[in-house]
């Protein structure tokens, strides 16, 4: 079983709806983040968590929020989904004490209609 | 602020040839920088990192050296192979700045080794 596991790995829906994307993780780190991945911008920051007390904003928060229900949990809502969110996610994970590895998920596809 | 410049793909080459992706970078600070590849339908993954100046990072064959004089990191390989094939990204961190393992990434090349 992967180390870190997304839910759902593809979703289609319509503009105006509620989406949550789930991630769950099994390697014990504090740190938990979502990515967004587009073509020909590279992975960019959405939001991150050091501790399920911390979350913060990344670079494109706009239009997403956030839970981390539990140190293995952090979640990723989009209120109302808007078609220029459709991209490729990712969340991952990283320990205090390591110097930048981030341990991704296999990603969640999303198309906004 | 801190930014990744990588080579534009896609890159195509033929099975042992050698291979050579670019990769300058923009800092304030010290970063630690990272090549992560992304095979079909996975997410990404650590190749190869380097924490300090004049430091390479190697694994499966690949190599990076951390140049400061050119602020490259630049991703080689002698003879690549068709498992080769992903999208290979460039990333530095730089934990002085948000106290976080907060990476910027390029924009990612996709290679190809065609047999």
């Amino acid at each position: 079983d992967a180390d870190v596991t997304q839910t759902p790995r593809n979703r289609i829906t319509k503009t105006g709806k509620r989406i949550m994307l789930e991630c769950s993780q099994t390697k014990g780190h504090d740190r938990m983040y979502w990515y967004r991945q587009d073509p020909g911008l590279g992975l960019r920051l959405i939001y991150y968590s050091f501790d399920v007390k911390d979350i913060n904003k990344g670079e494109i928060s706009d239009g997403y929020s956030v839970s981390r229900q539990a140190q293995a949990k952090f979640s990723l809502s989009l209120e109302s989904a808007i078609p220029n969110q459709t991209a490729l996610y990712f969340c991952a994970t990283s320990d205090l004490g390591a110097t930048g590895e981030l341990f991704f998920g296999e990603g969640s596809r999303l198309t906004v209609l | 602020g801190d930014s990744v410049t990588q080579m534009e793909g896609p890159v195509t080459l033929s099975e042992e040839a050698f291979l050579t992706i670019n990769c300058t970078y923009t800092a304030t600070g010290y970063p630690s920088l990272f090549w992560y590849v992304q095979y079909p339908g996975e997410g990404l993954q650590l190749l190869l990192k380097a924490t300090k100046a004049d430091d390479k990072g190697s694994n499966k064959g690949f190599e990076a050296t951390y140049r400061k004089e050119t602020t490259s990191f630049h991703l080689e390989k002698g003879s690549v192979q068709v498992s080769d094939s992903a999208v290979y990204f460039c990333a530095l961190s730089d934990r002085g700045k948000t106290g976080a393992n907060n990476l910027f990434f390029g924009t990612g090349t996709r290679l190809t080794v065609i047999p």
